[in-house]
């Protein structure tokens, strides 16, 4: 079965400061994708960042990051230089290549506001 | 113009009542989702479709239907709407590429079923 835990319901952070928003997956299959989206208060979801799981290298967007540390099946987003549109919620989320749809499996998402 | 569409954006109303909620996409993908959102749960899969002839359960189908009218739309219905429904709903497309799917939403409809 496939999986998704965020354990940060919420998180603060002090705007132009990095902070790290914590994801843990549980899969079986050895070929699959995390994503990370940011949902803000309007509700669309926009995608962030995306890492392979066969990619060596973490992926980096501008001021996103992910810290893919494979053993320990973490995917964590990482937000330098915060910015008070930051403020969201943000979801990360899987795809395996066994689930048949590929479609996505979420977390149930960490609240992330930036404090001026 | 937005990529993916979706119609109504909010929607109030009674429960037993049928309601449609429609999706449409000009990015040309194959693959379309339906997902809702509740507080506290993420989202969850409620059906998909790969094409206008392939169209699966997802992991809460039930009260749920769907129709793929053509490649670009995908309307999901609730025959007999409950309060529990009540719920962000989220349209999506994706293009396979092996695992790597990448998902692009559309804005959401916010359904109250009183």
């Amino acid at each position: 079965a496939q999986k998704i835990t965020q354990t940060q319901p919420g998180m603060f952070v002090q705007e132009k400061e990095a902070v790290t928003l914590d994801c843990t997956y549980d899969t079986s299959d050895q070929s699959y994708g995390l994503f990370w989206y940011k949902q803000p208060s309007s509700g669309e979801m926009i995608f962030l960042i995306y890492q392979g799981s066969y990619d060596e290298q973490n992926a980096t967007e501008g001021r996103y990051s992910l810290n893919f540390q494979k053993a320990r099946k973490s995917a964590n987003l990482v937000i330098s230089a915060s910015q008070l549109g930051d403020s969201a919620m943000y979801f990360c989320a899987m795809s395996t290549a066994s689930s048949g749809a590929n479609n996505l499996f979420f977390g149930t998402g960490t609240r992330l506001t930036v404090i001026p | 113009d937005a990529d993916v569409t979706q119609t109504p954006r909010n929607r109030i109303t009674k429960t037993g009542k049928r309601i449609m909620l429609e999706c449409s996409q000009t990015k040309g993908h194959d693959r379309m989702y339906w997902y809702r959102q509740d507080p506290g749960l993420g989202l969850r899969l409620i059906y998909y479709s790969f094409d206008v002839k392939d169209i699966n359960k997802g992991e809460i189908s039930d009260g749920y239907s769907v129709s793929r009218q053509a490649q670009a739309k995908f309307s999901l219905s609730l025959e007999s709407a409950i309060p529990n429904q009540t719920a962000l709903y989220f349209c999506a497309t994706s293009t396979p590429q092996g695992p790597y799917n990448e998902q692009f939403f559309g804005p959401g409809t916010r359904l109250t079923v009183l």
